[in-house]
């Protein structure tokens, strides 16, 4: 049982919005930076946001990141089939003094 | 190109010994955060261990204290991982990871293509 807590799955048509959401608490979320992660079966995963809503160069503006409070979510606009894969938040937790992931997500676009 | 490249995986015994490395370039070494991060078959990641700059911190996740090691060489743009005494549930691909400054909430931002871990008699 993670300490990030994501929904194990969730599904959209192509064009249409999807968001993943993120739960944690004050010891991890609520106090430290979150980052997502896109993770395709047999490949590195890929940074996608940092520091809660930034995006590195090259990743386009269909993502996005938001956090209040003890929770955090990645949102994808404009679904492609290509954006099918499982996707992670991670944070530290600073009570822990460890890294933590969510349990992962895995996005299908239908 | 920046990159991380890790080596060292194989079959190994429960009980048995294994040493990953991970070779960095194009990217000065000295001046990141590195860390381990693991996805066993049919899971999700796990964060296994981070160590500083200059190593002065270093964090393990509880399910390997005690029996994994992390460190590193900046002479010679090197990670390393020894594992001991490992287990069946140790068993996984294991990445490489360049934290992007020195928080230690910084997220990931160059991974390795990963090493593959087994432990079965």
């Amino acid at each position: 049982q993670s300490v990030l807590t994501q929904p194990p799955s969730v599904s959209a048509a192509p064009g249409q919005k999807v968001t993943i959401s993120c739960s944690g608490s004050s010891s991890n979320i609520g106090n430290n930076y979150v980052s997502w992660y896109q993770h395709l079966p047999g490949t590195a995963p890929k940074l996608l946001i940092y520091d809660n809503n930034k995006r590195p160069s090259g990743i386009p503006d269909r993502f996005s990141g938001s956090k209040s409070g003890t929770s955090a979510t990645l949102g994808i606009t404009g679904l492609q089939t290509g954006d099918e894969a499982d996707y992670y938040c991670g944070t530290w937790d600073s009570s822990l003094s460890a890294g933590k992931f969510g349990g992962g997500t895995k996005l299908t676009v239908l | 190109e920046v990159q991380l490249v890790e080596s060292g995986g194989g079959l190994v015994k429960p009980g048995g010994s294994l040493r990953l490395s991970c070779a960095a370039s194009a990217f000065t070494f000295t001046n990141y955060i590195m860390n381990w991060v693991r996805q066993a078959p049919g899971k999700g990641l796990e964060w296994v261990s981070s160590i500083s700059s200059r190593s002065s911190y270093i964090y393990y996740a509880d399910s390997v204290k005690g029996r994994f090691t992390i460190s590193r060489d900046n002479a010679k743009n090197s990670l390393y991982l020894q594992m001991n005494s490992l287990r069946a549930d140790d068993t996984a691909v294991y990445y490489c990871a360049r934290s992007r400054s020195t928080g230690r909430d910084d997220a990931f931002d160059i991974w390795g293509q990963g090493t593959m871990v087994t432990v079965s008699s």
